[in-house]
């Protein structure tokens, strides 16, 4: 069963800055893998998608790579703004379309 | 674009009662459904996948008795909790991937609180 990792946990940025956030996933033999935001109590938004095939994929500031083969994909975000706030999920979804999910990075980005 | 719709978005009902909770992609059809749940600070879990025609299939420690899953139409799916308790209380979402796959759409969840 697909196990996803992310770190950290929990991130407090003042704004402007530039951050990585990491997720690892045990199973590669992955169809894509999505980064979404959750914000609290609410449902989900997807930022960016990565094929298997692919190694990276940028959408404005946010940026995602995917290492399919160790099992690693990084969301790099661009001049952080405190609207960024919010809990970021990594999810890579297998063959039969079903998405793993991490526990999150809850980031805050401090005006 | 296309969208997956839930109703109701949040609901409370009292313990031992059923709550049906629907799912609907609004302009695609979706032969296959997702339902997760999240608990508060914890991760959103796969709970089963409904199947358009033919049973869902669950995962590992989800009581299909308990989470009875109907997918009757190419557009709706349901997610019956039964006899609920309030370690039922948790956030549940659902996606359906379109046709071929290539992309997935999530509901908005829907909140249960069990009293």
């Amino acid at each position: 069963k697909q196990e996803v990792t992310q770190i950290p946990a929990a991130l407090s940025v003042p704004e402007g800055e530039n951050l990585v956030l990491n997720c690892s996933f045990t199973d590669s033999a992955i169809y894509n893998l999505q980064w979404f935001r959750q914000d609290p109590g609410k449902g989900l938004t997807s930022l960016l998608l990565i094929q298997s095939s692919q190694r990276e994929q940028t959408s404005g500031r946010l940026n995602a790579s995917l290492d399919k083969s160790s099992g690693r994909s990084t969301l790099y975000i661009a001049a952080s703004q405190p609207g960024d706030s919010a809990t970021y999920l990594c999810a890579p979804e297998n063959t039969g379309n079903q998405f793993y999910f991490g526990t999150g990075t809850s980031l805050t980005v401090i005006p | 674009g296309a969208v997956v719709s839930q109703h109701p978005s949040r609901v409370i009902c009292k313990s031992g009662t059923s709550v049906k909770i629907e799912c609907r992609s609004l302009d695609f059809q979706a032969t296959t459904m997702f339902w997760y749940r999240q608990f508060p600070k914890q991760s959103l879990m796969l709970m089963a996948t409904s199947n358009e025609g033919s049973k869902a299939t669950y995962e590992q420690g989800v009581e299909k008795d308990k989470f009875l899953i109907n997918h009757a139409s190419l557009t709706l799916s349901t997610l019956t909790v039964t006899s609920a308790h309030p370690e039922d209380s948790s956030f549940y979402i659902c996606s359906a991937p379109t046709r071929l796959g290539e992309t997935q759409y999530f509901g908005p969840g829907t909140r249960l609180l069990v009293l």
